[in-house]
């Protein structure tokens, strides 16, 4: 069964370094997401991303925030500059389409840890 | 204000011993909404989709209903394998394709 992959599975830095978090989302899936979820907290939308774009942003994705498609099964984000706060789990998504209502496929995560 | 509220935060069974979950939605424009199974330490597993009042999804002992203000995961007989957190996220009209998770239902079942 396909499935979106993560790596790595946990990532530990130093405040103020850059990390690029990678993903394989599900090979014919079009739509692709980035979420967190702080310890003990509500899984968050971070971006949504679809043919070569960022289609949708939330305020938490600020300019520390990039996303990209740097080739045809990659989909990566990068955090500028790490600050304390940015310790969580980053899930990325996808899903079939974005016209309609679809089921979005997570992957396992990374456990980011700043310290 | 929350858009997705589940209740309750934790709940504890015993093995054999149905329930329910609630999850309750103040969105205008639902277009969808999600049920996800997350074990500790990893990605919510999709498990239903419901995209009008009435619909109903069933899944082994996992059975997923909608109405207009609200859903419920029923949980028949439920084996110790079936601990885990249950979320609840939603797709609206006005939300592009983002998901708005509520903050998750603990069940732990024992023997």
């Amino acid at each position: 069964e396909p499935e979106v992959t993560q790596t790595p599975s946990h990532q530990v830095t130093q405040m103020g370094q850059e990390v690029i978090l990678r993903c394989v989302p599900i090979s014919n899936h079009l739509y692709f997401y980035w979420y967190r979820q702080i310890l003990g907290q509500k899984v968050e939308f971070l971006v949504s991303f679809y043919n070569n774009e960022i289609s949708e942003k939330s305020e938490i994705f600020d300019d520390q925030f990039s996303v990209e498609r740097p080739d045809g099964s990659n989909f990566t984000l990068k955090i500028r500059s790490t600050k304390l706060e940015d310790s969580a789990m980053y899930f990325c998504a996808s899903s079939e389409s974005a016209g309609g209502v679809y089921e979005q496929y997570f992957g396992p995560g990374t456990r980011l840890t700043v310290t | 204000e929350d858009q997705v509220t589940q209740s309750p935060e934790a709940l504890r069974l015993q093995e054999g011993e149905s329930s329910s979950l609630n999850c309750s939605y103040t969105v205008s424009g639902l277009r969808g909404l999600f049920w996800y199974r997350q074990d500790p330490g990893k990605g919510p597993e999709f498990l239903f989709t419901l995209y009008s009042a009435g619909e109903e999804k069933e899944k082994e002992r996992l059975k997923a209903t909608l109405t207009k203000k609200e859903s419920f995961l029923h949980i028949t007989a439920p084996k110790p394998e079936d601990s885990a957190t249950y979320l609840c996220a939603v797709h609206y009209s006005g939300g592009y394709n983002k998901l708005i998770f509520g903050a998750g239902t603990r069940l732990a079942v024992h023997p």
